[in-house]
C-alpha cells in the first residue's frame, strides 16, 4: 500500500466547474505539499501546509490531520488549469512520499 | 540567485559512465532537496540536505548514487557506472527551511538523462 493515496487518477471537466482533488495519507507529517505539473515536466509547488485551509487565487487547499486527508480544489476552472496535480508529505522524519498524481483536463 | 538553477539541462551519457549533476539553489535556502521522475512514473524523492548535512541518504536508489553539498549553496548529485534505469528527469529544490509552515519549495527545471 502507497503511503500516499490520490483520487481521482485522471479527471476531465469542463471549463467553469468546480474540481476537486482528494489525498490520503498513512504516515505522520509535519507538512503535506500539493504541487503542479505542466506538460513538458515543470513543477510548481502551490501549497504547503500542516492545518486548516489555504487559498491562493482560484486554488484552495485543505488538511484535515485528524483524518490524515487533503482536498485541493480549484473553482471556476480554466483549460490553463490542465496539468498534473501531486500530492506530497514530509513525515515526521523528514523523509518526502509522493501520491502518483491526478492528471486533469479542463474542456474549453 | 532568482531561481533554482541546475545544469547541464540534458546529458546523453553512455553505459558505465560516471555524471555529475549540479544544482545551485536560491540564495539564502537551507534546505536542498533531489528528485528523479523515471519516464511514466511518479516523483520519487532522493535526498535531501539542511545546511551541508544529509540525515538520511536511504532515499538513494543504490550506492552508485552520492550527493553532496558544500557551504551550504551548491549541491552536486553523481552517479557512478550509469545503467539505462538511470534514465530520468532529476530535479532539484530549494526552500527557506524544512520547518513546517515557512513556505513552499522552488524547483529547478530538472536535468533529463538519458543513459545509452
Amino acid at each position: 500500500k502507497n503511503e500516499v493515496e490520490q483520487s481521482p487518477q485522471n479527471l476531465t471537466a469542463q471549463e467553469g466547474e468546480f474540481i476537486t482533488i482528494n489525498c490520503s495519507y498513512s504516515v505522520g507529517i509535519s507538512a503535506l505539499h500539493w504541487l503542479q505539473q505542466h506538460p513538458g515536466g515543470g513543477i510548481v509547488s502551490l501549497f504547503m501546509l500542516s492545518s486548516g485551509k489555504k487559498k491562493h487565487g482560484r486554488l484552495i487547499a485543505t488538511i484535515n490531520i485528524q483524518e490524515k486527508h487533503s482536498s485541493l480544489h480549484i473553482t471556476a476552472s480554466h483549460p490553463r488549469d490542465s496539468a498534473v496535480y501531486i500530492c506530497a508529505v514530509l513525515n515526521t522524519g523528514n523523509q518526502f512520499y509522493f501520491g502518483t498524481g491526478t492528471s486533469l483536463t479542463v474542456i474549453p | 540567485g532568482a531561481g533554482v538553477s541546475q545544469s547541464p539541462s540534458n546529458k546523453v551519457t553512455e553505459k558505465g559512465k560516471d555524471v555529475e549533476l549540479r544544482c545551485d539553489p536560491i540564495s539564502g535556502h537551507t534546505a536542498l532537496y533531489w528528485y528523479r521522475q523515471s519516464l511514466g512514473q511518479g516523483l520519487e524523492f532522493l535526498i535531501y540536505f539542511q545546511g551541508n548535512s544529509a540525515p538520511d541518504k536511504s532515499g538513494l536508489p543504490s550506492d552508485r548514487f552520492s550527493a553532496e553539498r558544500t557551504g551550504g549553496s551548491v549541491s552536486t548529485l553523481t552517479i557512478q557506472r550509469t545503467q539505462q534505469e538511470d534514465s530520468a528527469v532529476y530535479l532539484c529544490a530549494s526552500s527557506l527551511s524544512m520547518d513546517r509552515g515557512r513556505g513552499g519549495y522552488t524547483f529547478g527545471s530538472g536535468t533529463r538523462l538519458t543513459v545509452v
